[in-house]
């Protein structure tokens, strides 16, 4: 079946201005994140989403950022007055469902994320 | 200290050689465990949980150890193709957040 799809692939704007960045989850994946990686750092979580229930906003690291879900389908996050340090790949990520499980492991497990292939954001 | 630390390496290895990373982790309530592999410029793929018993897929074996917070990675006569960057996943229950590491860059020379 169809992956993580992420929409567009590559974003350039200009400091100021606002993007918004989409995520479709494979279907019936209950938990979304959104993660950011700036340029040779490793993953920083955003925001999650899971079901039905408020998400997440815990990571987002500032009011300029904020982002939706509907239902349990697409997300799209959107950052507004964008600045140069915002220039970052975003990776958006679903899962069966967002809780650890414990060690049952295994592909496919509950709490297995799947990646998209990521929006790379260049502000200039 | 960090929640999750790896040595990021490059870790510059010949063909067919065996090759070992560590993954430390600060939370003693973890209770999921991964290996993560990406590609430069790629999203990040899984590669394998790691089970408490340890668990083997092929050429690569996943360890625990919970005594001492860390887990570890052990791939068997590497290819080229490994050269990626192997990335750390700790979870713990209760919670939906995942703590990645930074990652640990693996090269494989020919």
């Amino acid at each position: 079946g169809a992956g993580v799809s992420q929409s567009p692939s590559n974003k350039v704007t200009e400091k100021g201005k606002d993007v918004e960045l989409r995520c479709d989850p494979i279907s019936g994946h209950t938990a979304l994140y959104w993660y950011r990686q700036r340029l040779g750092q490793g993953l920083e979580f955003l925001i999650y989403f899971q079901g039905n229930s408020a998400p997440d906003k815990s990571g987002l690291p500032s009011d300029r950022f904020s982002a939706e879900r509907t239902g349990e389908s697409v997300s799209t996050l959107t950052i507004q007055r964008t600045q140069q340090e915002d220039s970052a790949v975003y990776l958006c990520a679903s899962s069966p469902s967002g809780s650890p499980r414990g060690l049952a492991g295994g592909r496919g497990a509950q709490d297995t994320q799947y990646f998209g292939p990521g929006t790379r954001l260049t502000v200039l | 200290r960090k929640e999750v630390e790896q040595d990021p390496g490059p870790f510059n290895v010949p063909e067919g050689a065996t090759v070992a990373f560590n993954c430390t982790y600060s939370n003693s309530a973890s209770q999921s465990f991964f290996w993560y592999r990406q590609d430069c410029r790629k999203e990040p793929k899984l590669l394998m949980s790691v089970y408490s018993s340890g668990n083997e897929d092929g050429r690569f074996t996943a360890q625990l150890n919970r005594a001492s917070q860390y887990i570890s990675l052990l791939i068997r006569d590497s290819k080229l193709s490994d050269s990626a960057t192997y990335l750390c996943v700790v979870g713990t229950s209760g919670t939906y957040k995942y703590i990645f590491g930074t990652g640990t860059r693996l090269k494989v020379l020919a």
